[in-house]
């Protein structure tokens, strides 16, 4: 199974902030990729599909990229409500795995 | 609007059977596949498999084969999964979730509530 690492594991950073999230894929995977943002007691939802597609409705300060088998999240200003924990998912080989996440905090 | 309603809370005996609905709405129910992932208490999410609503044709993961049965009720627009032979390592809050669609599956865009399955002696 294609194993999907996660890095940073969690992180605290101030309102305004820019942050970026790595989820790194044990091998090549194309675009098949999408990320998550799962709020405390709430499911998953999708924030970007196709490793740099932005689902409709979703704030623009979210965007991600692809390099090789490297993929990021980036949150340009940091809000309060992004207070989460976000997921990275495969869907070029099955089983369509998930990464580990990253837990953003707001300082 | 899309909704996904799960059925209720389960709590089931080791080696119990649980079966679990998703009642679809608000969209062509043929038309896009239906996943489930799970979530163990504060674990990460775990993709168990899918159905095709239009065809009952499944996918599941490795892990769940032989444990595992998808299947659905199209007049009623519902999809059910149904894991059998349960430890206490199921237990997880299990939700549906419908895909993108398009020709290859690229996420999944609207998720079921969740429902929990708790596995207990």
């Amino acid at each position: 199974a294609i194993q999907l690492t996660q890095s940073p594991s969690s992180l605290s950073a101030s309102v305004g902030d820019r942050i970026t999230l790595t989820c790194r894929a044990s091998q090549g995977i194309n675009s098949a990729l999408a990320w998550y943002q799962q709020k405390p007691g709430q499911a998953p939802k999708l924030l970007i599909y196709d490793a740099s597609s932005m689902e409709s409705g979703v704030p623009s300060r979210f965007s991600g990229s692809r390099s090789g088998t490297d993929f990021t999240l980036t949150i340009s200003s940091l809000q309060p409500e992004d207070l989460a924990i976000y997921y990275c998912q495969q869907f070029n080989t099955y089983p369509f795995t998930f990464g580990p996440g990253s837990k953003v905090d707001i300082k | 609007q899309v909704q996904l309603v799960q059925s209720g809370a389960e709590v089931k005996k080791p080696g119990a059977s649980v079966k679990v609905s998703c009642k679809a709405s608000g969209y062509t129910f043929t038309s896009y596949y239906i996943h489930w992932v799970r979530q163990a208490p504060g674990q990460e999410l775990e993709w168990m498999g899918w159905i095709n609503p239009n065809s009952g044709a499944t996918h599941f993961a490795q892990r769940f084969h032989g444990r595992v049965t998808m299947t659905r009720d199209t007049s009623l627009t519902t999809v059910y999964m149904e894991l059998s032979r349960l430890t206490s390592d199921d237990t997880a809050l299990y939700y549906c979730a419908r895909d993108k669609g398009g020709v290859a599956t690229s996420a999944l865009v609207y998720w079921g509530q969740g429902t929990l399955v708790t596995v207990s002696s």
